[in-house]
């Protein structure tokens, strides 16, 4: 069975800083996406940046990027710039390539930036 | 184009009741996945359906729980005799598996029982 662990129920940041979140994932599998959702107070989920496993180059999207080290099965995500509206708790999630799609979270993050 | 709609936004029963929660996907979506949000925790997947079709339900509750996506209409999770510990927020997702897109979540439903 895969699981996903986010080691750091919570973070602050200072606005326009960095910050970094943590995911750890252990599978035996070996095609797989991993994803970073975030969720505001509004408890949309909101897909943030997604990880092919086959890939390995590491995904950006604007401010948001991770560090993907697969033999380490660790699935950071990097925050630059900080915003207010960057305030949310972010959900690392699995995902078995071919599968049934279903995803595998984590516990969440919650970050709070600071003004 | 709508994104992913569930109703209610919030629902409140008593003990013993039954809870209906709808999820109409996006359009074109024939995909439906369902997950239960506890507090302070992720989401848990539930089960996945396609049109008419239970694929995977290895998430679902073995008693009271069960979920429908029929050919017309939007896919449904229903509890009956709810007890406390149901009390959770509970996603929708779809997507269109054919293109291995992106699942879109809805809002949720936020179930208390009392």
């Amino acid at each position: 069975a895969q699981t996903v662990t986010q080691s750091q129920p919570e973070m602050s940041v200072q606005e326009a800083e960095t910050v970094t979140l943590s995911c750890t994932y252990d599978t035996s599998e070996n095609n797989y996406y991993l994803f970073w959702y975030k969720q505001p107070p509004s408890r949309q989920m909101i897909l943030v940046i997604r990880q092919e496993a086959y890939k390995q180059q590491n995904a950006t999207e604007n401010r948001f990027s991770v560090n993907f080290q697969k033999a380490a099965k660790s699935f950071s995500l990097k925050i630059s710039d900080s915003q207010l509206g960057d305030t949310a708790m972010y959900f690392c999630a699995f995902m078995i390539q071919g599968g049934s799609e279903k995803l595998v979270f984590g516990k969440g993050t919650k970050l709070t930036v600071n003004p | 184009n709508a994104g992913v709609m569930q109703n209610p936004r919030h629902l409140v029963r008593r003990r013993g009741q039954e809870a209906r929660l709808r999820c109409s996907p996006m359009k074109g979506h024939s995909h439906v996945y369902w997950y239960r949000q506890l507090p302070e925790e992720g989401l848990k997947f539930m089960v996945y359906l396609q049109k008419e079709n239970i694929i995977d339900e290895s998430g679902m509750p073995k008693e009271r729980f069960s979920a429908e996506f029929p050919k017309e209409g939007p896919s449904i999770l229903r509890i009956q005799q709810v007890v406390r510990g149901d009390s959770a927020a509970y996603f929708c997702a779809s997507s269109d598996y054919r293109e291995e897109t992106e699942a879109f979540f809805g809002q949720g439903t936020r179930l208390t029982v009392v």
